[in-house]
């Protein structure tokens, strides 16, 4: 199984400041179709999760751009500027390259 | 607008069997690949199978951990899928999500599952 490792655990932060998540994968997450199947996810207190960005880098509708999602292969950075108070919640990164499908263990996000 | 909502979650004995429904509205069903995720009382979130469309045959996938015991399927009339639970463990207990899309796009409210004796 692909093992996805999450890095910090949990983040305090004040509102405004800019943070970022790392997911690294055990193995490469490039399908032979050449696209890289990484996406984040958001779980607010209480809620279900929420996609943020998919494929590394794109971000769903509605998503401020105060999101954004870097990496490649086995590396991959969420990073948040500017944080606001809805920002708070836990990040999962999860990848649908390879089976079965499989999440990191998350990053609390909260306030300082 | 997007939707999904589960139900069929409920308290359960070990060894008994339980059948989840999730049912959709708001986008194009019958070509969208459908998940089960869970998530444990531990919060973290576990896959559990998935099934393609009609055009790729409607094939499915399985966790290790239920393969064998649980079969999902789907019914593109009723814009709905369907997690069959045979065999519950108390391991098994968890809030269940349905999601649709490849890559997670969108999720139901959840439903949960104790199995308990």
């Amino acid at each position: 199984d692909v093992v996805m490792t999450q890095t910090p655990p949990s983040l305090s932060v004040a509102i405004g400041q800019s943070v970022s998540i790392s997911c690294k994968s055990s193995q490469s997450l490039v399908y032979s179709d050449g696209k890289t199947y990484l996406h984040w996810l958001l779980q607010s207190s209480g809620r279900s999760p929420k996609r943020l960005i998919y494929q590394v880098s794109n971000l769903d509708s509605g998503v401020p751009d105060r999101f954004s999602g870097t990496g490649s292969q086995k590396d991959f950075t969420l990073k948040i500027s500017r944080v606001e108070a809805k920002d708070l919640g836990v990040y999962y990164c999860a990848q649908t390259t390879h089976f079965p499908r499989t999440f990191g263990g998350g990053t609390k996000l909260e306030l300082k | 607008e997007v939707q999904l909502v589960e139900t069929g979650g409920g308290l359960v004995q070990p060894g008994k069997s339980l059948k989840l429904t999730c049912a959709t509205s708001g986008f194009t069903f019958s070509n969208a690949w459908m998940h089960w995720v869970r998530q444990s009382p531990e919060k973290q979130l576990e896959w559990v199978a998935q099934i393609k469309a009609k055009s790729n045959n409607y094939a499915t996938y399985y966790a290790e951990s239920v393969k064998g015991r649980f079969t999902i399927s789907r019914d593109d009339s009723k814009s709905s899928v369907y997690l069959q639970m045979n065999s519950l463990k108390e391991e098994d207990t968890a809030i269940y999500y349905c999601s649709s899309g490849g890559g997670f796009a969108y999720w139901g409210q959840g439903t949960l599952v104790t199995v308990s004796s």
